[in-house]
């Protein structure tokens, strides 16, 4: 199967300072990638579609300015926390579509940030 | 908007047990449905795929099934082993707009 890369794996910031996460597409290119936050023991809540050469597209109740989303080539997103706050601690995950058709979705190992 | 749900919420079984995990969705127009593994503190791996126009996917000891037009897909795992504790998650791909709605999970413990 496709693979997807995050990195960092985990990550402690202090409050008002902003944190940059990763997402790859190892082996096979990615015109979208999607952007999500789990809290403990709860399922998955999509923040934002990162689209290549475009503007991320962001789900309602999620604050642009604070996420920050850029998908500057075919393998890589940024998502960057800004002036983050303990509130943003949370596991973040990255998934990107396989472009076959089947529209199959990879998912990265995650993220864990912790703002102190 | 879809609407994603999963029952049990937990299972615990003794291992060689046969596992049966449901989902159910509330719109059909769905492009396909997913399941999902996810350990603790880990991201999700997935396990089976299947097309709006497929019935089922089978991969070694799993097997799932999808009936659209009843909104309802079940997750079969034949002979569990302690291995396969974790939480699943099913997901189903909206038509419109290729985005994932998800599942609560069933978190599964088998019991050696």
């Amino acid at each position: 199967g496709a693979v997807v890369s995050q990195h960092p794996s985990w990550v402690i910031c202090k409050s008002g300072t902003s944190v940059k996460i990763e997402c790859r597409s190892l082996d096979f290119q990615a015109t979208t990638m999607f952007w999500y936050r789990q809290f403990p023991k709860q399922s998955l809540m999509l923040m934002a579609t990162s689209n290549e050469g475009s503007k991320a597209t962001y789900e309602q109740g999620v604050e642009k300015d604070k996420f920050l989303i850029n998908h500057a080539s075919l393998t890589l997103s940024t998502l960057t926390v800004t002036s983050a706050h303990p509130e943003d601690s949370s596991f973040y995950i990255c998934s990107a579509p396989t472009g076959d058709g089947a529209y199959e979705q990879y998912f990265g190992p995650g993220t864990r940030l912790t703002v102190t | 908007k879809q609407e994603v749900t999963q029952i049990p919420a937990a299972l615990s079984v003794p291992e060689g047990e046969n596992l049966v995990l449901n989902c159910s969705f509330t719109d059909s127009a769905i492009y396909n449905l997913q399941w999902f593994r996810q350990d603790p503190g880990k991201g999700l791996t997935s396990l089976l795929l299947i097309q709006s126009s497929q019935r089922e996917q089978t991969s070694g000891r799993l097997n799932a099934s999808l009936d659209k037009s009843s909104g309802r897909s079940t997750l079969y795992i034949a002979a569990s082993q302690p291995g396969d504790s974790a939480t699943y998650l099913c997901a189903a791909l909206r038509s419109n707009d290729y985005k994932l709605s998800f599942g609560a999970g069933t978190t599964v413990t088998v019991r050696a």
